[in-house]
């Protein structure tokens, strides 16, 4: 089956620091990946996607490469500010199904 | 922009209620999605709805049931609320899915912070 595995929790960072935060993926087909994130109290907004390989979506100063070779979408930013604490969902949708597969999230903390 | 809805942020309710929980869509979105938050578990899925009056079970079904009467509006039903079903409920939607298309992303609601007491 489908499955999305991130970096485990919580993630403590100093503001402007550089910011990494791993997702691989399995999946039976080329599917299209996203990062969510979920800021406290709130719900899930998209944060950027890509659709094939060698895509690189891109937002708010948050990056990632959809990598087919290492089936890896990696969310990088190069300076996070304080504001930039939350939760963040890694997923995967196949062409054809319905269903998104998610992570399970990971928590991101930076300390002034 | 994209609007979900959920009716309620915080719900409070006792065991043995049936609760129903309600979202509303403004995008004319085919799929609707129910899901439950869960420190440590993720989103895990209840059930997703690709029409009207059409459902389908997903991860977590017991205990839950759906209704999809209009094509805006996706409710989520608790038969007889138990402790174990204390979470946060997050409701979605998004266009089809289509084989060999870029894939649209899910929008979300708020949550609903629901506790069995």
């Amino acid at each position: 089956g489908n499955s999305v595995t991130q970096m485990e929790g919580p993630v403590t960072l100093s503001e402007e620091a550089f910011l990494t935060i791993n997702c691989t993926y399995t999946a039976t087909g080329y599917p299209s990946l996203f990062w969510y994130v979920q800021y406290p109290g709130e719900g899930l907004q998209l944060l950027l996607k890509a659709t094939k390989a060698d895509d690189k979506g891109s937002n708010k100063g948050f990056e990632a490469t959809y990598r087919k070779e290492t089936t890896s979408f990696h969310l990088e930013k190069g300076s996070v500010q304080v504001s930039d604490s939350a939760v963040y969902f890694c997923a995967l949708l196949l062409g054809g199904y319905q269903k998104v597969t998610f992570g399970t999230g990971t928590k991101l903390q930076v300390i002034p | 922009d994209v609007k979900v809805t959920q009716s309620s942020r915080y719900l409070v309710k006792r065991t043995g209620e049936k609760v129903f929980l309600e979202c509303v869509q403004d995008m004319d979105h085919e799929n609707m999605f129910w899901y439950r938050q869960d420190p440590g578990l993720g989103l895990r899925l209840i059930y997703f709805s690709y029409d009207v009056k059409m459902k389908e079970k997903g991860d977590i079904p017991e205990g839950y049931s759906v209704s999809r009467e209009k094509k805006e509006r996706f409710s989520l039903i608790l038969e007889s609320a138990s402790t174990n079903q204390t979470s946060m409920y997050l409701c979605a939607s998004r266009p089809p899915s289509e084989a060999g298309y870029g894939n649209q992303p899910q929008h979300f609601g708020d949550g609903t912070r629901l506790s069995i007491l």
